[in-house]
């Protein structure tokens, strides 16, 4: 099993252009996140999905959209991109009947700067 | 107030030190209570996971949660250079309050010193 992987894993931007990451996970999990990480102020939640088809709205969702077409796979887009979306950006899954409830298994990461 | 607080250190302690790491919460709703840890350049893995109020041990470190205070700990004991990483505190309403997310500590940077 790959776990979550996550595409790219650097990427860098010029102001005003659009990209889209991609997570894809083979657990069979039902949920999925995506987080951004920034120095001091830890992991915050940007969207997650609670099944395919449905997203919500975390912490920090503007400037960015997602989409949840397949259950293996969370797409994060910026539509326009700006330098305060560079960061760390990681994708998660979990479980609603694992062993751990919700224990969220994390990606590798994406590093994006937005110059 | 952050519904959860966490000192982002960093911590540095000489090889086999005892470590304490320390969260506080505001939300007397938080029922599921994890630690993860991060090393460089990775993404958070977890480490320890408890349920309501109590002590959870497993090898060198222990997990403790005291709910009357909104406190957690983490213990490290015999830390090792290969402890040295991000340590991210994290909680959770229980399940019948549905799927909500994870809310997140800023993350303690330890740095265990040989």
């Amino acid at each position: 099993n790959a776990g979550v992987t996550q595409t790219p894993k650097f990427r860098v931007l010029k102001t005003g252009q659009s990209m889209t990451l991609l997570c894809a996970q083979d657990m069979n999990h039902e949920y999925m996140y995506w987080y951004r990480q920034d120095p001091g102020m830890g992991l915050r939640l940007i969207h997650y999905s609670v099944g395919e088809g449905t997203t919500a709205k975390g912490e920090v969702p503007d400037g960015y959209n997602v989409s949840r077409l397949k259950k293996q796979n969370f797409l994060l887009g910026l539509e326009s991109a700006a330098p305060s979306q560079t960061s760390v950006y990681f994708c998660a899954s979990s479980s609603r009947t694992g062993p751990i409830y919700n224990e969220q298994f994390f990606g590798p990461g994406t590093r994006l700067t937005v110059l | 107030q952050k519904e959860v607080e966490q000192d982002p250190g960093p911590l540095s302690v000489p090889e086999g030190a005892i470590v304490s790491l320390n969260c506080t919460y505001s939300n007397s709703a938080f029922q599921y209570f994890m630690w993860y840890r991060q090393y460089s350049r990775k993404g958070p893995e977890l480490l320890m996971y408890t349920y309501s109020s109590g002590n959870k041990e497993d090898g060198r470190f222990t997990a403790q949660v005291d709910k009357s205070s909104k406190y957690i700990s983490l213990f490290i004991r015999d830390s090792q250079p290969s402890d040295s990483a991000t340590y991210l505190c994290a909680m959770q309403r229980g399940f019948l309050s549905g799927n909500t997310p994870l809310v997140f500590g800023k993350g303690t940077r330890l740095s265990v010193i040989a």
